[in-house]
């Protein structure tokens, strides 16, 4: 049973474009929604988080839109730049559990 | 600050051997988490220790252990192993307080022929 459904799997975007990357959720439990960027041979790094109290958050060029009723949140990255080339993956938590779920990931490419 | 660090960084090893693979939290942090990364499957959790307790696991056989010491390094164990157990193994660690904000370490990539 996949509880976090990511898509699209790849995505190539021109540089100064805007890339979106979509994800939805089954478990109403989940209260914390954190995106990681990967690049290759390094861990996830935590980018941009948001709690389903709250409908859009926005930090520099990544915003994270919430729909709490939908169940689904996405990720929008603006000016698209070709150093955001990466994976994406969003996840869900439960605070008081510690263990993250995460979504399949999307392979991002910015075209210079 | 440091951050999560974890040795070895690359391993090779053969079916039915056995490997232990080591992580150091952030300075201050009292919670270790551990992931397991393939490419078909994606990041997928495996246990989370804190005070030196496991306190969630999991879907995972038997044969993935872990334990943590008493200055918050963990280490984690898999015996007997498969060639589908080659893949990243992620090391994560947090707050007491904060176990939603995670770092990751670089992980260890572990090939099993």
């Amino acid at each position: 049973q996949q509880q976090v459904k990511q898509s699209p799997q790849s995505l190539i975007v021109q540089k100064g474009g805007i890339s979106i990357i979509n994800c939805a959720y089954e478990n109403t439990a989940f209260d914390y929604f954190p995106w990681y960027q990967q690049f290759p041979g390094k861990g996830p790094a935590l980018l941009i988080a948001i709690r389903p109290d709250v409908s859009e958050k926005k930090e520099g060029r990544f915003t994270i839109s919430f729909n709490k009723s939908a169940k689904q949140f996405s990720l929008h990255i603006m000016d698209s730049q070709p150093g955001d080339s990466a994976t994406y993956f969003c996840a869900a938590i439960k605070g008081s559990q510690g263990n993250l779920i995460f979504g399949k990931g999307t392979k991002l490419s910015v075209k210079p | 600050k440091a951050g999560v660090t974890q040795t070895p960084r690359y391993l090779i090893k053969t079916r039915g051997q056995q490997v232990t693979l080591s992580c150091s939290p952030i300075s201050g942090h009292r919670s270790v988490s551990w992931y397991q990364q393939t490419p078909g499957q994606g990041l997928q959790f495996l246990f989370e220790y804190f005070s030196e307790t496991q306190r969630n696991k999991g879907n995972f056989p038997g044969r993935f252990s872990g334990r943590q010491f008493s200055n918050s390094r963990s280490e984690m164990n898999v015996s007997t192993l498969e060639l589908g157990d080659s893949a990243l193994y992620l090391c994560a660690s947090s707050l007491a307080a904060d176990l939603e904000t995670q770092y990751f370490g670089p992980g260890t990539r572990l090939l099993v022929l």
